[in-house]
């Protein structure tokens, strides 16, 4: 079971909105602690999507964007894409444990 | 732009060693943290263990503390993790990630393609 709560899967149209949830506690997002967003492509490696909780690294496209608000954040896709298709983490830390933690993964699926 | 080459996995048998290492290219080593994360056969991402610029300071999952040794060589640009006694619930491919700075705890903003660990019988 993981630190950080995901959805296991959500699902749209193509075009529509969806948002990803990662419920922490005062031990790691409630504690101040950033969380960061990958996204995981069919049999590829993780990339970086979302860091210190809003911010897109270069070449992410704006569709993608991250919110914070006490123990919970989440990963809005706007204007959803078949491309978007993809396993999506979030990762923050956990003081009480002294580990990095990782969200259970969001399998996104367009329909 | 920022490369990361795993390699050394493969397939050992339970209580056996291996030693992963991850080669990296394109920036100033040294000046940054370096993570090994994994991914068990359909499951989600697992932090095993972050060692910082210089090698002073570890960290480990409890899951592998104990049995697993991250370290590197800055004159080589390589990344280490010696895994011993490992079991069943070590297989996976491992990923060696690179730290946005060296500071911790920090964020991943470079992964390298993974390296499948297959501890069987």
């Amino acid at each position: 079971q993981s630190v950080l709560t995901q959805p296991p899967s959500v699902s749209g149209a193509p075009g529509q909105r969806v948002t990803i949830s990662c419920t922490g506690n005062s031990s790691n997002i409630g504690a101040g602690y950033d969380v960061h967003w990958y996204q995981q492509l069919p049999g590829t490696a993780p990339k970086l999507l979302i860091y210190g909780n809003t911010n897109r690294p270069s070449g992410v496209p704006e569709r993608f964007s991250g919110s914070k608000s006490g123990t919970s954040t989440s990963l809005a896709i706007t204007g959803l894409q078949a491309e978007d298709e993809a396993d999506y983490y979030c990762q923050s830390y956990d003081i009480t444990l002294s580990v990095w933690v990782f969200g259970g993964g969001t399998k996104v699926t367009v329909l | 732009e920022v490369q990361l080459l795993e390699s050394g996995g493969g397939l050992v048998q339970p209580g056996g060693s291996l030693r992963l290492s991850c080669t990296a290219s394109e920036f100033t080593f040294s000046s940054y943290t370096m993570t090994w994360v994994r991914q068990a056969p359909g499951k989600g991402l697992e932090w095993v263990s972050t060692i910082s610029g210089s090698a002073a300071s570890t960290f480990y999952a409890d899951s592998v503390k104990g049995r697993f040794t991250i370290s590197r060589d800055n004159s080589k640009n390589t990344l280490y993790l010696q895994m011993n006694s490992l079991r069943a619930g070590d297989t996976a491919v491992y990923y060696c990630a690179k730290g946005v700075d060296n500071s911790w705890p920090n964020y991943f903003d470079y992964w390298g393609q993974g390296s499948l660990v297959t501890v069987s019988s």
